[in-house]
């Protein structure tokens, strides 16, 4: 079974620039989810799919980020316009649909270490 | 606020002594309790989960909701443990509880 995968493993890019992310999921997993780690912080949530649908964006920091998921398979995240502090490894994550008896194991990409500089 | 709190940000033990990862917790509520490993060069992956009960790798950790800690042990280090170790929580129930909250990490360093 192919794991997630993102696209690209690193980004450098200018202040002002727009850079767009990759992640494909495992097949068949319905929940997506975005991370970032930011240096010398924690991973921090940024937002949940439920298939093509935004189930949770509380962590998103601005309005600068986008995240879509058309169709409910792959998810792009675009940051228009970057800025200093947006560089850091953004993660993506996938899980089956949970039960009731216990949650969905989310398997995680390898990241893309983004550098706005 | 949901919270995971590392307070080691490096441990360093040496080959076949016992190792002890700390991890505390603030939520509301009844949470979930992971710990993920990332070697090097390696994604982030699952090493257990409260709910399981498992031993993987050598590795336990219990609950204790008293104290709120999900502290990690392995009674014999080995130098493949070398990683940086994360604990994370969620919510249960569905809908937005899913998500992770992460610990800042701690560097496990076995030297042999």
């Amino acid at each position: 079974e192919a794991g997630v995968t993102q696209f690209p493993s690193h980004s450098v890019i200018e202040k002002g620039q727009t850079v767009t992310l990759r992640c494909d999921p495992i097949s068949g997993h319905d929940n997506l989810y975005w991370y970032r780690r930011v240096m010398g912080k924690e991973i921090k949530f940024l937002l949940h799919f439920v298939k093509e649908s935004k189930q949770d964006e509380s962590g998103m920091p601005n309005n600068r980020f986008l995240a879509e998921r058309t169709g409910g398979t792959y998810s792009t995240l675009k940051v228009q316009p970057a800025e200093l502090e947006d560089s850091g490894v953004y993660f993506c994550a996938s899980s089956r649909e949970a039960g009731l008896a216990g949650e969905g194991e989310q398997f995680f990409g390898p990241g893309t270490r983004l550098t706005v500089l | 606020a949901q919270r995971v709190t590392q307070p080691e940000k490096l441990l360093s033990v040496f080959k076949g002594a016992p190792v002890e990862l700390k991890c505390n917790y603030s939520y509301s509520g009844s949470p979930e309790l992971f710990w993920y490993v990332q070697y090097s060069r390696q994604r982030l992956q699952l090493l257990l989960r409260h709910i399981s009960r498992e031993s993987i790798k050598g590795f336990t950790a219990d609950l204790n909701k008293g104290e709120t800690s999900f502290h990690l042990k392995k009674p014999f280090a080995q130098e493949e443990d070398s990683a940086m170790y994360y604990c994370a929580l969620s919510g249960r129930g569905g809908g937005s509880n899913y998500k992770l909250t992460f610990g800042k990490g701690t560097l496990l360093t076995v030297n042999p």
